[in-house]
């Protein structure tokens, strides 16, 4: 069974800063990763996709990475916003079934 | 990108009835769509998957009898929570692959459900 797990759990960064969310995931044999965005009471928004062939994707201030054989990916947020303030969640794909992460929740103070 | 549109976005019930979830895709057919559930401060969870034209496969401890799951037509699946309690107080959510041809595209979510029973 696929497990995720995200570190740190919560973080909280001065504006401007730039943020580290990891993620790791058991089983590499995945067909992709993604990231996404949560704000309380809310759905999901998704940021970025990343193919098991790929190493990384960039999207603005967003990029990612993914490492599947050490079972890793990073996101990267440069210039922390305090709208960038969120949950944000990463969930591998086995075959459309996503296991996501427990997610790290983001504070960027002004 | 594709579009699922999932109604209602908040509910609140009493205790004992039950409560329809749907979840639409608007642009494309979707013959295959899944359920997810998120209880607070916790991650989701694949709750089933939702087949059109067959019988939803449930996942290990979720129960078929009191979530029902009717994937209606190639653009909708209902999810039937059952004689609800409390404890089934949680945020349901939906997603649609637009190519279920297997892994490896976007998966697109609805708007999510926030179900409360009181």
């Amino acid at each position: 069974k696929q497990e995720v797990t995200q570190i740190p759990a919560a973080l909280s960064v001065p504006e401007g800063e730039n943020l580290v969310l990891n993620c790791s995931f058991t089983d590499s044999a995945i067909y992709n990763l993604q990231w996404f965005r949560q704000d309380p009471g809310k759905g999901l928004t998704s940021l970025l996709l990343i193919q098991s062939s790929q190493r990384e994707q960039t999207s603005g201030r967003l990029n990612a990475s993914l490492d599947k054989s050490s079972g890793r990916s990073t996101l990267y947020i440069a210039a922390s916003q305090p709208g960038d303030s969120a949950t944000y969640l990463c969930a591998v794909d086995n075959d459309y079934k996503l296991s996501f992460g427990a997610g790290t929740t983001v504070t960027v103070r002004a | 990108g594709a579009v699922v549109s999932q109604h209602p976005s908040r509910v609140i019930c009493k205790s004992g009835t039950s409560v329809k979830i749907e979840c639409r895709s608007l642009d494309f057919q979707a013959t295959t769509m899944f359920w997810y559930r998120q209880f607070p401060k916790q991650s989701l969870m694949l709750m089933a998957t939702s087949n059109e034209g067959s019988k939803a496969t449930y996942e290990q401890g979720v129960e078929k009898d009191k979530f029902l799951i009717n994937h209606a037509s190639l653009t909708l699946s209902t999810l039937t929570v059952t004689s609800a309690h409390p404890e089934d107080s949680s945020f349901y959510i939906c997603s649609a692959p637009p190519n279920p041809t297997g892994g490896g595209t976007e998966a697109f979510f609805g708007q999510g459900t926030r179900l409360t029973v009181v």
